[in-house]
């Protein structure tokens, strides 16, 4: 089976820089993804990696590393309207449907 | 308008009643997915299709049933609702992966299911 590790919560002000991580167990890894979800709000897909390495949108980027099992998910120049949770998610065993982190409650200090 | 749409948005029911959860994607997306969401956990695989006469039990099916009508409708029901199914539910649409895609899942705007 999958297993992921994220931690419950993370605080930051305005401004700065946060990084969460994702700590992952998959027999068959596909790529890791990251979701964002505001309060009362559905899922919305922010980043995918499937291969090692940094990968940039904007404020946010996300970087992976297979050997370590390990990715995070970087949030620069942090607004208000970041405060949200954040899940990464891999692929099961079989590749096919997504399996969730718990997720991390970002909150942002004016 | 929304490529993933639910229906209801929000509703109360009571203990042994029978519910059904709707969901339409104009995604022309084969693949759909119904999810729960319990305060302060992630989500959970109820149920998954991809095609519509390839249904699948996810990680916590008991108590659920779905049904893939068409394509672009795939509805949950809860036979005899008890309350520890009150939760946020949500339906989610996806490609077939490694088609050039990104891996997303498209999800609804959520139901929000209270059992009483």
């Amino acid at each position: 089976g999958q297993s992921l590790e994220q931690p419950s919560e993370v605080t930051a002000v305005e401004g700065a820089i946060v990084q969460i991580n994702c700590t992952y167990q998959t027999s068959g890894f596909y790529g890791l993804s990251w979701y964002q979800q505001h309060d009362g709000g559905a899922p919305t897909f922010l980043s995918y990696n499937g291969l090692d390495g940094l990968e940039e949108t904007g404020r946010f980027s996300s970087f992976l590393s297979r050997s370590d099992s390990y990715g995070y998910l970087l949030l620069q120049e942090l607004q208000m309207k970041d405060s949200a949770s954040y899940f990464c998610a891999v692929r099961d065993d079989y590749g096919q449907n997504f399996v969730f982190g718990p997720g991390t409650r970002l909150s942002v200090l004016p | 308008d929304a490529d993933v749409t639910q229906t209801p948005r929000n509703r109360i029911t009571k203990t042994g009643k029978r519910i059904m959860l709707e969901c339409s994607q104009t995604k022309g997306h084969d693949r759909m997915y119904w999810y729960r969401q319990d305060p302060g956990l992630g989500l959970r695989l109820i149920y998954y299709s991809f095609d519509v006469k390839d249904i699948n039990k996810g990680e916590i099916s008991d108590g659920y049933s779905v049904s893939r009508q068409a394509q672009a409708k795939f509805s949950l029901s809860l036979e005899s609702a008890i309350p520890n199914q009150t939760a946020l539910y949500f339906c989610a649409t996806s490609d077939v992966p490694g088609q050039g895609n990104t891996d997303t899942q498209y999800f609804g705007p959520g139901t929000r299911l209270t059992v009483l």
